[in-house]
């Protein structure tokens, strides 16, 4: 049974840039979560996905988008990068809005 | 708003020591989730329990503990016995409005980065 996959593992971008991650949820699983996590810190909500749209947002600016595919597949794009964006992206799935929340292994993201 | 506190930043242990993180948590709502996760170095998040606000009921899982109480908001994980692989930072999280459908959102604490030492 395949957890929770991101891709790429790392990645290094400059300021400015856009950039796209990408999530496969856990087989079963319907909804896809995307948190932030600075180094030393607990992982930030940015949003999340069900039924292929937003259902909830955190506090992030408009750079950061999202999208989710019939697959239940997601995307975090972030545009014009900024060196504050370094950290490490976590996308987490679930079965509908209620469940509990299973995490992949991360993409870290170095902006310079 | 809702609020997570994990005042531990650190704790060393010697292994077959027992050890216990602090969880103490803020909400208004009166249905909610709490959860603790544990983080190795690996990076990737391990879910270890979910807990439901109806529920007070103390639990154990193997080596693992965890004390909830609504009267001090507090959500507390002991690991008995702590061997080297419960090396990591531990994570409490607390879920709102869970009867709303409108989402799980996850609100994390700061983390509390465990080391048991031999």
């Amino acid at each position: 049974d395949a957890g929770v996959t991101q891709s790429p593992t790392h990645l290094i971008k400059t300021r400015g840039q856009q950039v796209t991650l990408r999530c496969s949820p856990k087989s079963g699983h319907d909804t896809v979560s995307w948190y932030q996590q600075a180094l030393g810190q607990g992982p930030q909500f940015i949003f999340q996905y069900y039924e292929e749209e937003e259902r909830q947002r955190g506090n992030f600016p408009d750079r950061f988008s999202g999208h989710q595919f019939p697959n239940y597949s997601s995307e975090l794009n972030v545009n014009a990068l900024l060196l504050g964006d370094s950290a490490l992206y976590l996308c987490a799935s679930s079965t509908g809005l209620a469940d509990e929340q299973y995490f992949g292994p991360g993409t870290r993201l170095t902006v310079t | 708003a809702q609020k997570v506190t994990q005042a531990q930043t650190e704790i060393s242990v010697v292994e077959k020591e027992d050890v216990t993180l602090d969880c103490v948590y803020e909400t208004r709502d009166t249905t909610y989730y709490l959860f603790w996760y544990k983080q190795p170095p690996s990076g990737e998040l391990v879910f270890l329990i979910r807990r439901n606000s109806f529920d007070e009921q103390n639990e154990i899982s193997g080596r693992y503990s965890w004390n909830f109480q609504k009267s001090t908001s507090s959500f507390n994980f002991t690991i008995t016995a702590s061997q080297v692989v419960d090396s990591a930072v531990y994570f409490c999280a607390l879920s709102e409005n869970i009867l709303t459908g409108g989402g799980n959102k996850l609100t994390f604490g700061t983390g509390t980065q465990l080391k048991v030492e031999l």
